[in-house]
């Protein structure tokens, strides 16, 4: 029973158009999360979600746009895709609690790759 | 704001070595620490964590004391393996909505 989930796992797309990935969690977290992984393994915070209110959003470019639904779910809309967004992206939950976030738990992560 | 550097990689060991990876930080407050590990093609797993000064997390065989005098949080293993080869991610959760991560430390264990 996966805890958090994301779909595609793998995308190929041609630059300019516009994609989905899908994240869920069955954890009962009301934070989320979506971070940018590069070829160097670097992980980036792009945005923070908690109860469904965006509260980071880390100079994105606004051809991202995350929505969230509800407190399981956070997706996040790409669109005008550029060769510089190939990337691995993750999405992540946690429980803000006492102040601060305990762990969190990740997704597989959706490879995207712009041609 | 909150930061996290790690030692740099690629780090190449022999089975049964004993591995450091250093991890120190800079946050306000009092955060919590966490090593996350990424084997190739996997997401982040949490490996160990430590909430508060002079905590020590375990796990498989990995320990990690959170130290607040020298602002660091170690990661240690005395016997690795094969299978130990993966992605060490050090980060840190302190008082806003995120976890900060450092940069990666990429172990490779030769049989």
């Amino acid at each position: 029973d996966t805890a958090v989930s994301q779909t595609p796992k793998y995308l190929v797309t041609q630059m300019g158009n516009d994609k989905s990935i899908k994240c869920e969690q069955n954890l009962g977290h009301d934070t989320m999360y979506w971070y940018k992984q590069d070829s160097k393994k670097f992980l980036k915070i792009m945005f923070s979600y908690n109860n469904k209110e965006l509260i980071i959003n880390e100079t994105v470019p606004n051809r991202f746009s995350p929505k969230s639904p509800d407190k399981a779910h956070l997706n996040l809309h790409i669109n005008s895709l550029e060769l510089g967004d190939s990337a691995v992206y993750f999405c992540a939950s946690s429980l803000w609690a006492a102040g601060r976030n305990t762990e969190a738990f990740f997704g597989q992560g959706t490879r995207l790759t712009v041609v | 704001g909150d930061s996290v550097t790690q030692m740099e990689g690629p780090v190449t060991l022999s089975e049964e070595a004993f591995l450091t990876i250093n991890c120190t930080y800079t946050a306000t407050g009092y955060p919590s620490l966490f090593w996350y590990v990424q084997y190739p093609g996997e997401g982040l797993q949490l490996l160990l964590k430590a909430t508060k000064a002079d905590d020590k997390g375990s796990n498989k065989g990995f320990e990690a004391t959170y130290r607040k005098e020298t602002t660091s949080f170690h990661l240690e293993k005395g016997s690795v393996q094969v299978s130990d080869s993966a992605v060490y991610f050090c980060a840190l959760s302190s008082n806003d909505y995120k976890l900060s991560f450092g940069a990666g430390t990429t172990v490779t264990v030769r049989a």
